[in-house]
């Protein structure tokens, strides 16, 4: 099955600073989704992008399908920003269609 | 409000229970969808159904049952099959298979 490698695995950053977080792919995908767990585990949906650049305030996306990668841009960080953060793809065809398979996530850590 | 909500939150079961954790969701979707997390991990796959009366199993689906008698329902049984029942369990739904999906709150479960 497909492969998802995020990196880096923890981000310590201070208040103010910006980031970028990674997720390769190991094939061809249709869409990709960023996410953000809070300390609670909620999963809050960041963004859904198959290909192209996205933004949503202070976050942004970038997904390059061809050569299998998505970026997640988090400016200004704030310590609200906390928590970790899964990139997922679905399975294309076959068995399981539409079954996200997720990175192991970053660990984001902003201090005040 | 919209969403998917899960219950109970907490739930606490000695070894060779069966116990039943509950999804609802009011947003139309046909498809929904069980997840399972643990400590320091992505999620994986439980099951999965894409229309009521219909339901297709994940990738670690050993232990544990489902059914889809309603569009808004998708109960998950963990059996005492179920070796290491301990985890977090997420719910999601999307329109129908492979759109974006969403997730609900979770349920935490602590066999003992």
């Amino acid at each position: 099955g497909i492969q998802v490698e995020q990196s880096p695995p923890d981000l310590i950053l201070q208040e103010g600073a910006n980031s970028t977080l990674r997720c390769n792919f190991s094939d061809s995908v249709n869409n990709l989704q960023w996410f953000h767990q809070n300390p609670w585990g909620q999963l809050i949906n960041l963004f859904y992008i198959p290909s192209g650049t996205k933004q949503n305030g202070r976050l942004s996306a970038t997904t390059v399908a061809t050569e299998r990668y998505s970026l997640l841009y988090i400016s200004s960080s704030q310590t609200t920003d906390s928590g970790v953060y899964f990139c997922a793809v679905p399975n294309a065809g076959g068995t399981s269609y539409g079954k996200l398979t997720f990175g192991q996530g970053t660990i984001l850590t902003v201090h005040p | 409000d919209g969403g998917i909500t899960q219950s109970p939150k907490y739930l606490f079961r000695k070894e060779g229970q069966n116990v039943t954790l509950s999804c609802e969701q009011n947003l139309n979707h046909d498809a929904m969808y069980w997840y399972r997390q643990d400590p320091g991990q992505g999620l994986r796959l439980i099951y999965y159904s894409q229309i009521v009366n219909d339901f297709q199993k994940g990738d670690i689906a050993e232990g544990y049952s489902v059914s889809r008698e309603k569009k808004e329902s998708f109960p998950l049984t963990v059996t005492s099959a179920q070796k290491n029942p301990t985890a977090f369990y997420l719910c999601a739904s999307s329109i129908s298979t492979g759109d974006e999906q969403y997730f609900g709150p979770g349920t935490r479960l602590t066999v003992t």
